[in-house]
Order: C-alpha cells, then structure tokens, then sequence
C-alpha cells in the first residue's frame, strides 16, 4: 500500500469546472484502476489499465477522462460532463500477472463540489 | 461478465461471537477471490485471498472458503474483537476482462 500515493487528499470542483486527480505508484506494477466509492457504497470501476499507453473503460466512465503516459502514472480527470462527481476516489495498483492479482489502494482522494 | 452479490449488507455481533460474510459469483472460470477490510475513511486492505484450486484458506481469526460447484465463497471472522468493526468486500476475477468485480460490501459491527 505504501507504494501508491494519491492526491490531493481534498479537493473542490466549481461548476462547470475540469479537475484532475493524482495517482502515482513505485511499484512497478503493469496494471492501475481508478474506482469510485459513494458513502455508505462499493466500489464502482470507472477506468483501468493494463500497460502503459493503453485503457479501458470501466462500469461508470462517462464524465471522467484518464491517461496512462508513464508507467508508474494514471491521473484521472473528472470533467464538467460528470453532473454528480462528489466522491472517494481510490485509485489501485496489480502487477497484472497471471497468479499475481492482487490490487493494492491508495489513501484516496476525496471530491467534493462547491 | 462477472457479477458478484454478497450478503448480508450489514452484521451486528458481540464481541467474541463469529461473523460469515457470503458472496456468490457468475463466471465459471473466475479462479482468484480477495477480501478487503476498510475502515470509515480509509483505503481498502486486502485481508486474505482464494484462488480456485484450494478449497479453504486460514490466518489466525480468518478463514474463507470456495465451493466452486456453487459459485459461492465465504469470509469466516472467529473471536471478534471491536477492532474488527469495519466494511468487508468480497471480489472475484472477471476473466474477460482481467479485472475485479467486488460485491457491495457488508459493515460489521462488533459490540464489546
């Protein structure tokens, strides 16, 4: 877990307004995810990658935009398309190997809109 | 794709009392199956994990275990503590997809 940093811890979004939300990760790890968690929900997948330079889309990415340039970089963008953003987002990390599924979170950053 | 139900959403015990969260999946072909603990704020940490060839799995107060006949697997807390309060989620492995699908979670409370 301590591999993965996200940030900002908090972060506030205007009307009308992009925000891009930090993940970073050392362990040199293929995969990344981006989830978004509701209060008092699960855990919903909103995009992943599975290399560097390629991404799919998961169960909710409509309104969000990613980029996977770096290996060790996959920032989010929560664009002013998405009309109800205010979440926790958890940003998580696998080796991506056959027996190595294993997916390690970041601290997460939480969202709220002003 | 992989769906994953678990149950019940929400467990109330005292403590020292067990707890069993179950989870039942749809993809035949999943073959590994993690847990998460998160508490209020926190991230979720992976507690223990199955895959499809061991039927059970133990460490210390935590056991799971997979009926793959069934599609069901289970998360068994023995000797709860208050500590042990918390959000669990189950997850199971989307084969098509290579990632995980996780339950809605169950918030366990353990009443000293």
């Amino acid at each position: 877990d301590g591999g993965i940093t996200q940030s900002p811890k908090y972060l506030f979004r205007k009307e009308g307004q992009n925000v891009t939300l930090s993940c970073e990760q050392n362990l040199n790890h293929d995969a990344m995810y981006w989830y978004r968690q509701d209060p008092g929900q699960g855990l919903r997948l909103i995009y992943y990658s599975q290399i560097v330079n390629d991404f799919q889309k998961g169960d909710i990415a409509e309104g969000y935009s990613v980029s996977r340039e770096k290996k060790e970089s996959f920032p989010l963008t929560v664009t002013s398309a998405q009309k109800n953003p205010t979440a926790f987002y958890l940003c998580a990390s696998s080796t991506g190997q056959p027996g190595q599924e294993t997916q390690y979170f970041g601290p997460g950053t939480r969202l709220l809109v002003l | 794709g992989e769906n994953v139900e678990q149950h019940p959403s929400t467990l109330s015990v005292q403590e020292g009392d067990s707890a069993v969260i179950k989870c039942t999946y749809s993809d035949s072909a999943s073959n590994y199956f993690p847990w998460y603990k998160q508490e209020l704020g926190k991230r979720p940490q992976l507690i223990i994990d199955i895959r499809s060839n061991v039927g059970e799995k133990k460490d210390q107060r935590i056991a799971v275990t997979l009926n793959k006949t069934a599609k069901h697997f289970s998360l068994h807390i023995t000797e709860t503590q208050p500590e042990d309060s918390a959000v669990y989620f189950c997850a199971g492995m989307d084969t098509g997809f290579q990632k995980l699908v996780f339950g809605t979670g169950t918030r366990l409370l353990v009443s000293p």
